[in-house]
């Protein structure tokens, strides 16, 4: 699965939008770009995912550019319960093949 | 709605004991996960499985061993516990196929004395 590089931290003021970037500029054709959260020690919880085209669901948008070398993901209206730290994964669309890991993260901090 | 399930949430042992974290998904999933993850650091997987009788190697070595003999369970065994041990432990399920998201359970954090 190819790498990703992400900030190591932002913050962002409550209501406004946060936008989180990721690079993974050696991603292949079939691999998808997944966005998880992790909030203080909890499990990770899944955001959204992509392959080429941007994608929303009711917690995020995801944008990805058009040689799919980068992707950024949107929090429209970010509030407190939004700090946690960010996962940007990309991985292969397998039947059973690849693993799920996970890099560091951006840890996101909403500030009232 | 998550149906994945870990228990113990905490767990204070002294060293030298047996012990086994449960892990069980009532969704069906074929693959399991389980993390370690220290206070502020990242995610390391260090075991997963395909399905019943699969097992596999994460990329962070660990001690501890797992088992799949039915598909709802995946438990994690650590034969002598020690203080290195101690760490918060994640499990995890998918469906088979890579478009498809993993769902997660709450952890169990482990201290060893």
């Amino acid at each position: 699965d190819a790498k990703t590089t992400q900030p190591p931290s932002m913050d962002c003021a409550e209501g406004r939008a946060a936008n989180l970037p990721c690079n993974h500029s050696t991603i292949s054709g079939n691999e998808y770009v997944y966005w998880y959260r992790q909030i203080h020690s909890q499990g990770p919880q899944y955001i959204i995912h992509g392959l080429k085209n941007n994608e929303t669901n009711e917690m995020a948008s995801l944008i990805i550019t058009e040689d799919r070398k980068s992707s950024t993901l949107i929090l429209p209206h970010a509030t407190l319960r939004d700090t946690a730290v960010y996962y940007c994964i990309v991985r292969v669309d397998e039947t059973s093949g690849s693993r799920l890991t996970f890099g560091e993260g951006t840890q996101l901090t909403v500030n009232p | 709605e998550a149906d994945i399930y870990q228990t113990p949430r905490y767990l204070v042992i002294g060293t030298g004991k047996k012990i086994t974290l449960e892990c069980s998904q009532t969704m069906g999933h074929d693959k399991m996960y389980w993390y370690q993850q220290d206070p502020g650091m990242e995610l390391h997987l260090i075991h997963y499985s395909y399905g019943v009788n699969s097992t596999e190697k994460g990329d962070l070595s660990s001690e501890s061993t797992v088992s799949r003999i039915r598909t709802e369970h995946f438990p994690l065994t650590l034969e002598s516990a020690r203080p290195s041990h101690t760490s918060q432990y994640l499990c995890a399920s998918s469906e088979l196929g890579g478009r498809t998201e993993a769902f997660f359970g709450q952890g169990t954090r482990l201290t060893v004395v």
